[in-house]
């Protein structure tokens, strides 16, 4: 089994460009997650789905739209780059059972420049 | 307003000088508690869940215990491969999606 997997892991955008990130995970998990790891301050959640598509607001949604068309995989797209958006991106997942507790398991990581 | 404080921010050991790391939470309705080890340019790596106080979890060199308020990861004689920074983070709340929030983390540096 690869896990998760992240692509890219690495990108420069100029401002106002646009991009997606691709997650996949291979262990069939229900739930998916998108992160942002800044320096100082752990890692923040942009958006998750609890299932194939679905899609829901986390911590910092503002600047990012996502989509889970397929239970495999979630993309996480970019319409329009600021500066602040420069950052380390992780995807998760957890299979999450019902009133269980939430394992959730990180690909490796995009590191994006927004220059 | 959950709260996950972890200290020291970093910690730099002599190979074998064992000492522990804490994780302090507020939070309604713990659910579990989680350890994960992080290597720079990776991403967050599961080590252990805690459910209630008073639980304690081992793995190798590791020892994770949890009380009401905090838990501690305890790193006993450690080596040089245990450097990386540790994060925790709690899962709370009850019914529907419970919100899990990460600490910023323990940097651990193990001298030789």
């Amino acid at each position: 089994n690869a896990g998760v997997t992240q692509t890219p892991k690495f990108r420069v955008l100029k401002t106002g460009q646009s991009m997606t990130l691709l997650c996949a995970q291979d262990m069939n998990h229900e739930y998916m997650y998108w992160y942002r790891q800044d320096p100082g301050m752990g890692l923040r959640l942009i958006h998750y789905s609890v299932g194939e598509g679905t899609t829901a607001k986390g911590e910092v949604p503002d600047g990012y739209n996502v989509s889970r068309l397929k239970k495999q995989n979630f993309l996480l797209g970019l319409e329009s780059a600021a500066p602040s958006q420069t950052s380390v991106y992780f995807c998760a997942s957890s299979s999450r059972p019902l009133e269980s507790t939430d394992t959730q398991y990180f690909g490796p990581g995009t590191r994006l420049t927004v220059l | 307003e959950d709260q996950v404080t972890q200290s020291p921010e970093a910690l730099r050991l002599q190979e074998g000088e064992s000492s522990s790391l804490n994780c302090s939470y507020t939070v309604s309705g713990l659910r579990g508690l989680f350890w994960y080890r992080q290597d720079p340019g990776k991403g967050p790596e599961f080590l252990f869940t805690l459910y209630s106080a008073g639980e304690e979890k081992e793995k190798e060199r590791l020892k994770a215990t949890l009380t009401k308020k905090e838990s501690f990861l305890h790193i006993t004689a450690p080596k040089p491969e245990d450097s990386a920074t540790y994060l925790c983070a709690v899962q709370a709340g009850s019914g529907g999606y419970q919100k899990v929030t990460f600490g910023t983390g323990t940097k651990l540096q193990v001298i030789p």
